[in-house]
């Protein structure tokens, strides 16, 4: 079956520019987390969704940073005015529910590799 | 602030052997943890569980201890084999979470040698 997928795999922009990092999830999955993997870091938790309930952005770092998730499926997170410290691997993850709920697998697509020269 | 950390970026072992990776939590409000396993150019899959109510889970070759007095999690491969190197990831969540947001190690790199 098909899982978590996102595009571009790799986008390579040039500082100030914006860019849009795109997820579809895995089809019934009501959750959707999207993390970063800087170099040398662990996954770093950004935002997460969770049906029609408001979106839990306490991971955001800084208001450059937005999520949208559409008719509770494909995500788009937008990204501002890049800075080269936004260079990461963005991954993006769903799960049943999540709420909660201790055993919901979050499942991950492959990520999308920026870099902001 | 690093609430979970991976202390080893690396490690090697003989096929057949045993890999043993460590994690360490600093707050004692976590209560479900996991690994991970991240292959180059693909997302993370799950591998294993444990909640804070056992201190040990076993799946085949895999076994995660927890030590909840010491803070510490770890994961036994035995036999590790080179299809397991990997970079592998602790992870925890808090429970009751009103999100199921997972908080991530750094990561450690393991290297099965034929």
């Amino acid at each position: 079956g098909a899982g978590v997928s996102q595009s571009p795999s790799n986008k390579v922009t040039e500082k100030g520019k914006d860019v849009e990092l795109r997820c579809d999830p895995i089809s019934g999955h009501t959750a959707l987390y999207w993390y970063r993997q800087s170099l040398g870091q662990g996954l770093e938790f950004l935002i997460y969704f969770q049906g029609n309930s408001a979106p839990d952005k306490s991971g955001l770092p800084s208001d450059r940073f937005s999520a949208e998730r559409t008719g509770g499926s494909v995500s788009t997170l937008t990204i501002q005015r890049t800075q080269q410290e936004d260079s990461a691997v963005y991954l993006c993850a769903s799960s049943f529910g999540g709420r909660g709920d201790l055993n919901n697998e979050q499942f991950f697509g492959p990520g999308t590799r920026l870099t902001v020269l | 602030d690093q609430q979970v950390k991976q202390n080893s970026p690396s490690l090697s072992v003989q096929e057949g052997r045993i890999s043993i990776l460590n994690c360490d939590y600093t707050n004692s409000m976590f209560d479900y943890f996991l690994w991970y396993k991240k292959y180059p150019a693909e997302g993370p899959t799950f591998l294993i569980s444990i909640s804070s109510i056992k201190d040990k889970n076993e799946d085949g070759r895999f076994t995660v201890f927890l030590n909840k007095s010491a803070k510490h999690l770890s994961l036994h491969i035995v036999p590790s084999q080179p299809g397991d190197s990997a970079v592998y990831f602790c992870a925890v969540k808090k429970f009751p979470t009103l999100t199921g947001k997972l908080i991530f190690g750094q990561g450690t790199t393991l290297q099965v040698k034929p």
